[in-house]
């Protein structure tokens, strides 16, 4: 059973576009976040939701929204996508305050 | 600003070595938690340390906190290329929102064993 699942895993789109990652969690955990690794593997953290509640919001462009229907789902959605948002979306969970935090296996976002 | 500082970046080495990978601050952390991530895959937690001068082993690996918990160090005996990877490092700062489960993440060592 995969504990922290996204969709798409790899996305290749044209600039300006509109797309939307998935991302479910099983493991009854109160938080989840999205994490951006760009390509020199640096893994920062764009939003963070516990009980379905933004509580961390980083400098990201409005561009990028994110949505939690419920604790068990965060979706990040991202408008007019542009080259530099080209890198490898982790949505994650964990359950506070243990911070053990659990990654899915990232969507693999191309912009061309 | 780069809260946590990995070294080496890059390391290259041959089956059998011994290997020690270095994450420094100058922020006490709350918490320190390494991960290691494979090509294709999210980062994988190994270990979280939590007290300070904490020794943690996990078969070949050693992780050890440092006193003031500003610093932490993961080494490898006998290195295998089953170890081949990127290894990450990830602290929960004290009073900056840990209880909220934030944490900052080091550049990452890249680890290379060749057999």
């Amino acid at each position: 059973d995969t504990a922290v699942s996204q969709t798409p895993k790899y996305l290749v789109t044209q600039m300006g576009n509109d797309k939307s990652i998935k991302c479910e969690q099983n493991l009854g955990h109160d938080t989840m976040y999205w994490y951006k690794q760009d390509s020199k593997k640096f893994l920062k953290i764009m939003f963070s939701y516990n009980n379905k509640e933004l509580i961390i919001n980083e400098t990201v462009p409005n561009r990028f929204s994110p949505k939690s229907p419920d604790k068990a789902h965060l979706n990040l959605h991202i408008n007019s996508l542009e080259l530099g948002d080209s890198a490898v979306y982790f949505c994650a969970s964990s359950q506070v305050p243990t911070n053990t935090i659990y990654f899915g296996e990232g969507s693999w976002l191309t912009v061309v | 600003t780069q809260l946590l500082e990995q070294s080496p970046q890059f390391l290259s080495i041959q089956e059998g070595e011994n290997l020690t990978v270095y994450c420094n601050s100058s922020s006490v952390f709350s918490s320190l938690q390494w991960y290691r991530q494979e090509p294709g895959e999210g980062p994988v937690l190994l270990v979280t340390v939590v007290t300070g001068g904490e020794v943690k082993k996990l078969k070949r690996l050693t992780f050890q906190f440092g006193d003031a918990r500003k610093d932490s160090s993961l080494h490898i005996t006998a290195a295998q290329p089953g170890d081949t990877g990127l290894y990450l490092c990830a602290g929960a700062v004290v009073g900056r929102g840990s209880t909220l489960g934030r944490l900052y993440f080091g550049r990452g060592t890249q680890l290379t064993v060749w057999p």
